[in-house]
């Protein structure tokens, strides 16, 4: 059964500090690796997609890589800002079996920046 | 650009009672999902719909059953809500099971069984 973990549970850093969050999962037969971004309160917002051919995907600030056959995957945010404030999920998709396309999530790191 | 609408955004049940949980996609999405988040449980998938006509269960169905009424919308239905089923339930949508399956999420129903 697969199993996503994220470490740290809570990060908190200044503002402009670069930070990494950590994801690992236990079965490397993956489709494609999203993170996503929650504020309090609200949805989830799709920042990025890895598909498991690619080693990486950037959007501005973020850059997520992927390490399937260790099944590790990291977001790196860049001089991070306030605003940036939430909890990001990471969550697998299975390419095998009838339920392909479904995502497991990790429980998710609560990242706060501080001004 | 409303994306997906779920309605309502917070309900409070009776143990016994029944309700119904509507969502609704404008993007023409073929797949659409339920979830529910708990606290340090993370999201659980509950029932999905492939495509128009499709159901199938998630990881935790039990209690839980779905209508997919049509390629817009695609309701999840408590028929005797019990205190294990407070949670914040969210629906999603993508384009299609095994594309690159950006999934498209609501804003939520924060549901309490007292």
């Amino acid at each position: 059964k697969q199993e996503v973990t994220q470490i740290p549970a809570a990060l908190s850093v200044p503002e402009g500090e670069n930070l990494v969050l950590n994801c690992s999962f236990t079965d490397s037969a993956i489709y494609n690796l999203q993170w996503f971004r929650q504020d309090p309160g609200k949805g989830l917002t799709s920042l990025l997609l890895i598909q498991s051919s690619q080693r990486e995907q950037t959007s501005g600030r973020l850059n997520a890589s992927l390490d399937k056959s260790s099944g590790r995957s990291t977001l790196y945010i860049a001089a991070s800002q306030p605003g940036d404030s939430a909890t990001y999920l990471c969550a697998v998709s299975k390419n095998y079996g009838g339920s392909q396309g479904n995502l497991i999530f990790g429980k998710g790191t609560k990242l706060s920046v501080k001004p | 650009n409303a994306g997906v609408t779920q309605t309502p955004k917070f309900q409070v049940l009776k143990t016994g009672q029944s309700m119904t949980l509507q969502c609704a996609q404008d993007m023409n999405h073929n797949s659409m999902y339920w979830y529910r988040q708990d606290p340090g449980m993370g999201l659980r998938l509950i029932y999905y719909s492939a495509s128009e006509g499709t159901t199938d269960k998630g990881e935790v169905p039990n209690g839980y059953n779905v209508s997919r009424l049509n390629k817009r919308e695609f309701s999840l239905r408590l028929e005797s809500a019990a205190p294990s089923q407070t949670s914040v339930y969210f629906c999603a949508s993508s384009v299609r099971p095994l594309a690159k399956n950006i999934q498209y999420f609501g804003a939520g129903t924060r549901l309490s069984v007292l």
